[in-house]
């Protein structure tokens, strides 16, 4: 199973564009690149999910280099519900989800 | 549609007690999985089930056993509880186990506060 390496933790202004980038340097051929957001208190939940090149949807963008051994997961002007802990997980299948890591933190500021 | 719900929220225990911590999804998911938060930690799997019947050991299984009772139910059981066990338990589940393209939905998590 890949695993990823993120920043620790993240300071944004209201209004900005976030970009938070996750290293894997192992992932498998089969595997895909999943972000998922959690807020204080609730369990995780599913942003974005790739494999290859450049996904989007309502909520963010997920950018994704040829060599897939990095991701980037852009979102668009933040506000302060953003603030929260993204975590980037790598793998195929159920697999995908047995290890979380500590994810990175994003303070969203005023 | 409930998705997936857990009991209780909150348990506080005495060291050495014993407890089951339910879980339960209506989404007709193969796979289910417990976690474990400790505070400003990422989440750490205890044990999974990626189908009905199966059960296997996740990074931290020690001091805990589960049971998935049916496709919809998968219990997470403390023998004897000790204070290295208080934590935020997260249940989850997954569509398929063998499918690409799946994610997870996790429950609200049960607050243990073992003394």
């Amino acid at each position: 199973l890949a695993k990823t390496t993120q920043p620790i933790s993240m300071d944004s202004y209201e209004g900005q564009e976030v970009n938070i980038t996750c290293s894997h340097n192992n992932i498998a051929t089969n595997d895909y690149i999943t972000w998922y957001q959690q807020f204080p208190s609730q369990g995780p939940r599913f942003i974005i999910q790739g494999y290859k090149t450049k996904v989007t949807n309502e909520v963010a963008s997920l950018f994704i280099p040829a060599d897939r051994k990095s991701s980037t997961l852009s979102l668009p002007r933040v506000s302060l519900s953003d603030t929260a802990v993204y975590y980037c997980l790598v793998g195929k299948t159920g697999a995908n989800n047995l290890f979380f890591g500590t994810g990175t933190r994003l303070t969203v500021i005023p | 549609n409930a998705g997936v719900t857990q009991t209780p929220k909150f348990q506080v225990l005495k060291t050495g007690q014993s407890m089951t911590l339910q879980c339960a999804q209506d989404m007709n998911h193969n796979s289910m999985y417990w976690y474990r938060q400790d505070p400003g930690m990422g989440l750490r799997l205890i044990y999974y089930s990626a189908s009905e019947g199966t059960t296997d050991k996740g990074e931290v299984p020690n001091g805990y056993n589960v049971s998935r009772l049916n496709k919809r139910e998968f219990s997470l059981r403390l023998e004897s509880a000790a204070p290295s066990q208080t934590s935020v338990y997260f249940c989850a589940s997954l569509p398929r186990w063998w499918g690409e393209q799946e994610t997870q939905y996790f429950g609200p998590g049960t607050r243990l506060l073992v003394l």
